[in-house]
């Protein structure tokens, strides 16, 4: 069983420029997350999707930070602009129930 | 509000050694465990958990942790320790709050020394 793919692996840019980032849940997964993971803290939820409608988007700085799930499978996550305390790594998860959580490798951002 | 706390941001331990990560939640309702596991520049595995059923849980790497309903405690053991196991392990709980969430402790850095 393919797992969660996500890209770019890592991308590098300037503040007030924008960026997208990629992710493919595994097959059959209704539930996609996206995270974002600061150095030496936790994941922060961003966004919450259930199959392609947003069951929890509480914490996504709104004005800079939007995410869609067409078709409920794929995911992009964009910033724009980049600020450069949005430098972290980006993590999409995917579940089939209430539980498990199955993430992919991440997406490392620096802003400079 | 729900929280997870993770005592020890390290935890520096020597090779074959035995190890505990200290792991403690606030909730007054029934919760999921879970530990992940996030090896260098790698994404979150997870490494066990407990939904129901036995208390004491395991992973197929030597890992364990025992639910302790009243202290609200999820620590994770290991006997002996291999420099494989580097990593930061996580706690995290999910609860209901119109919605499962998944409420995440700090981490707490396993550091194997030879």
């Amino acid at each position: 069983e393919a797992g969660v793919a996500q890209s770019p692996r890592y991308k590098i840019i300037e503040k007030r420029q924008s960026v997208a980032f990629w992710c493919n849940p595994i097959s059959g997964h209704a539930t996609l997350y996206w995270y974002q993971q600061i150095l030496g803290q936790g994941p922060k939820l961003l966004i919450q999707f259930q199959n392609n409608g947003v069951v929890d988007d509480s914490q996504l700085p709104k004005d800079r930070f939007s995410a869609e799930r067409l078709k409920g499978v794929d995911s992009t996550l964009k910033i724009q602009p980049a600020k450069l305390e949005d430098s972290a790594v980006y993590l999409c998860a995917s579940s089939q129930g209430l539980d498990t959580q199955y993430f992919g490798p991440g997406t490392r951002l620096t802003v400079l | 509000a729900q929280s997870v706390t993770q005592l020890d941001s390290q935890v520096p331990v020597f090779e074959e050694a035995p190890v505990e990560l200290r792991c403690n939640y606030s909730s007054s309702v029934s919760v999921y465990l879970f530990w992940y596991v996030q090896y260098p520049n790698q994404g979150l595995q997870l490494l066990l958990k407990y939904l129901s059923g036995s208390t004491l849980v395991e992973s197929i790497n030597g890992f364990e942790a025992e639910f302790n309903k009243s202290q609200t405690s999820f620590h994770l053991r290991k006997p002996s320790v291999h420099i494989s196991d580097t990593a930061e392990y996580f706690c995290a709980v999910s609860v209901w709050d119109s919605n499962y969430q998944l409420i995440w402790g700090a981490g707490t850095k396993l550091i194997i020394k030879p």
